[in-house]
Parts: C-alpha cells; sequence; structure tokens
C-alpha cells in the first residue's frame, strides 16, 4: 500500500527557532494535508495543499505542495510553547474508490521556554 | 454547532470483555473512520465507511468491528479477540473526494 515517510521522528528546540519538517511517498497525491495533534486530543487540521507547487500560510505555519506531487513540507516560524505536539502529513488520492487519508507517523516537536 | 463526538473519553475494560466506542457527528459528512493510535505508530486505519450500511476493513481490522446504520454514527466495537485493546482511538468523518478529515477527540480505552 501507499507509504508516507515523515521527517524527522522529534524534534527538540529552543523557543523563538523556526521549525520544518516533511513528508516524502512513494505514490503521487492529489491532496496534501498537516495536521496537529494535542496530548489526549484529536488531530486538528492545520493546512490542507490541492495543487502541484502550491504554497500556503496560515499564521506563523507554511506549507508547500511539491511539484512532484509527491512530497510537501510544513515550517513553523519562531516557535511558541503551545506549539508543542505531534504533527503528522496526511496525502489523499481520491482516484477511483479510494478516498482513505494515508498518515505518516508524525513529528513529535518540543519547545523549551 | 457542527462537530464529532466520541464518547467515553476513558474507557476501562477487563479482558475477555467486548466494548463499543460511540462516535456521532453533525457534519453531514459522508465517510466516517476509525483510527488506533499507539506510542510511535502514527495513526492506524481499523474500518472506514464510504456511505451507509457499507462499511471496508482497514489495515488492522482483526479484532473489531463496526456498523453505519445511520449517516451519523459509526460505532466501533472492541472485541475479546483484539489480543492487545489499550490504545487511543480515534474517530473521524469527511466529505468523499479530496478534503481533509474533521476527528473526533479520542476515547482511551484501557483493558486490564
Amino acid at each position: 500500500g501507499q507509504q508516507l515517510n515523515q521527517s524527522p521522528q522529534s524534534m527538540f528546540i529552543q523557543e523563538g527557532e523556526d521549525v520544518s519538517m516533511n513528508c516524502t511517498s512513494s505514490s503521487i497525491f492529489n491532496t496534501w494535508l498537516w495536521y496537529k495533534q494535542d496530548p489526549g486530543e484529536g488531530p486538528v487540521l492545520l493546512i490542507a495543499l490541492y495543487k502541484a507547487g502550491e504554497l500556503t500560510s496560515n499564521g506563523r505555519l507554511t506549507a508547500q505542495f511539491g511539484i512532484t506531487r509527491k512530497d510537501s513540507f510544513l515550517n513553523i516560524s519562531a516557535s511558541i510553547p503551545s506549539d508543542v505536539g505531534i504533527y503528522f502529513c496526511a496525502g489523499k488520492n481520491s482516484g477511483g474508490s479510494n478516498y482513505k487519508l494515508t498518515f505518516g507517523k508524525g513529528t513529535l516537536l518540543t519547545v523549551n521556554p | 454547532d457542527g462537530g464529532i463526538t466520541q464518547s467515553p473519553k476513558y474507557l476501562f475494560r477487563k479482558e475477555g470483555q467486548n466494548v463499543t466506542l460511540s462516535c456521532e457527528q453533525n457534519l453531514n459528512h459522508d465517510a466516517m473512520y476509525w483510527y488506533r493510535q499507539d506510542p510511535g505508530q502514527g495513526l492506524r486505519l481499523i474500518y472506514y465507511s464510504q456511505i451507509v450500511n457499507d462499511f471496508q476493513k482497514g489495515d488492522i481490522a482483526e479484532g473489531y468491528s463496526v456498523s453505519r446504520e445511520k449517516k451519523e454514527s459509526f460505532p466501533l466495537t472492541v472485541t475479546s479477540a483484539q489480543k492487545n485493546p489499550t490504545a487511543f482511538y480515534l474517530c473521524a468523518s469527511g466529505y468523499r473526494g479530496n478534503y481533509g478529515y474533521t476527528f473526533g477527540s479520542g476515547t482511551r480505552l484501557t483493558v486490564v
């Protein structure tokens, strides 16, 4: 089946630093999504990307849909303590009858104040 | 307000008992999904349903069962056949097509 390789697995940074994480796939996706999960809660959608090459921002977050449609990255600028959590990438290919999201294994972000 | 509700938040059961986790959404989403989350494992798909009265197995369906009698509801039963049921369970819903999912807040199941 489809697999997403998300890296890094974990990051420990100081408050104020910028963060970058990425996902690569063996398959082409039509949609790339980035979620954040706080401890003990469900993931919340941060950014959705629908077009190859698309660059989208949401506050301090910026994400891009790779030109090859097989990769995406998420940047967080000027990190703050509440950025702590697990960040998941997800890809979706609605071809045929497959409407499932494929998730990366997540990047655990720790921000030291 | 529209949303997706999972209940209960915490659930304790004795080994060998079946247990049903509730998931209800009022977002008018066609598709619903159940995921299991273990530390370091990411999100693993258990079952999903794209329309009422139809559902498909995900990657780790063994020991689980579901039903989809109403568009709004997609309960998950963890049976005694599931060998390692203690985990965090997440329900999600979404429109069919190139859109993301909305997740519930999860149910943490502990089997003792």
